[in-house]
């Protein structure tokens, strides 16, 4: 089964703190993304990659960055934590679509982040 | 830009009944739709998957159907039990990036 497995389920931090969130993969998927979510707005996506060094702004990029230096491992950055940065943040992953079959595309997630920020 | 709507928001019904959870989207022209549930404070973990050329997944209980020209995908869900308690969130699949765009979920409520 792939795993996906994000380093921090709970964290506290101040406004104004650097927070790194970090997401590891083991099934050499291409695919990797952030996502948070928050009530009454659903699962909102922020960053996604396709490959190493790759990233594209999801629908709510302002106030994070990423970074993927290996295939495995996807970190989203937040310069300046904002209490409105409070939030279950959740990584994914999928195979490339060449890979054909069904489970190339399912997207799997980790067990989520949860940040406050105080 | 495309939608996905979920209704409705919340349901609550005894063990054993047979359940229709239904998934709207405004743009057919979609890659694949997929089934996740969450459970509170968890990941979300994937269901059933249907690409666009199909009509219909099922796996144990759960039978999941796509119509795209209608725009819609129900997951239906046989003899209910409370273990099936959970948030449950569909997502369409617009390109072959695997980027998702998420319904806001049903919550399901199955009593003993």
């Amino acid at each position: 089964d792939v795993k996906v497995t994000q380093s921090s389920r709970y964290l506290v931090k101040r406004t104004g703190e650097k927070v790194f969130l970090e997401c590891v993969q083991d099934m050499d998927h291409e695919n990797m993304f952030w996502y948070r979510q928050d009530p009454g707005l659903g699962l909102r996506l922020i960053y996604f990659s396709y490959d190493v060094k790759m990233k594209e702004k999801g629908d709510i990029p302002e106030g994070y960055s990423v970074s993927r230096e290996k295939k495995e491992r996807f970190s989203l950055i937040l310069e300046s934590a904002s209490t409105n940065q409070t939030s279950m943040y959740l990584c994914a992953s999928s195979g490339h679509l060449g890979q054909g079959a069904a489970g190339a595309n399912v997207l799997t997630f980790g067990a989520g982040s949860r940040l406050t920020v105080l | 830009k495309q939608e996905v709507t979920q209704i409705p928001a919340a349901l609550s019904v005894p063990e054993g009944e047979n359940l229709v959870l239904n998934c709207s989207f405004t743009d057919s022209a979609i890659y694949n739709l997929q089934w996740f549930r969450q459970d509170p404070g968890k990941g979300l973990t994937s269901l059933l998957l249907i690409q666009s050329s199909q009509r219909e997944q099922t796996s144990g209980r759960l039978n999941a159907s796509l119509d795209k020209s209608s725009g819609r995908s129900t997951l239906y869900i046989a003899a209910s039990q409370p273990g099936d308690s959970a948030t449950y969130l569909c997502a369409v699949g617009s390109g072959n990036t695997g980027k998702l765009i998420f319904g806001q979920g049903t919550t399901l409520q199955v009593k003993p």
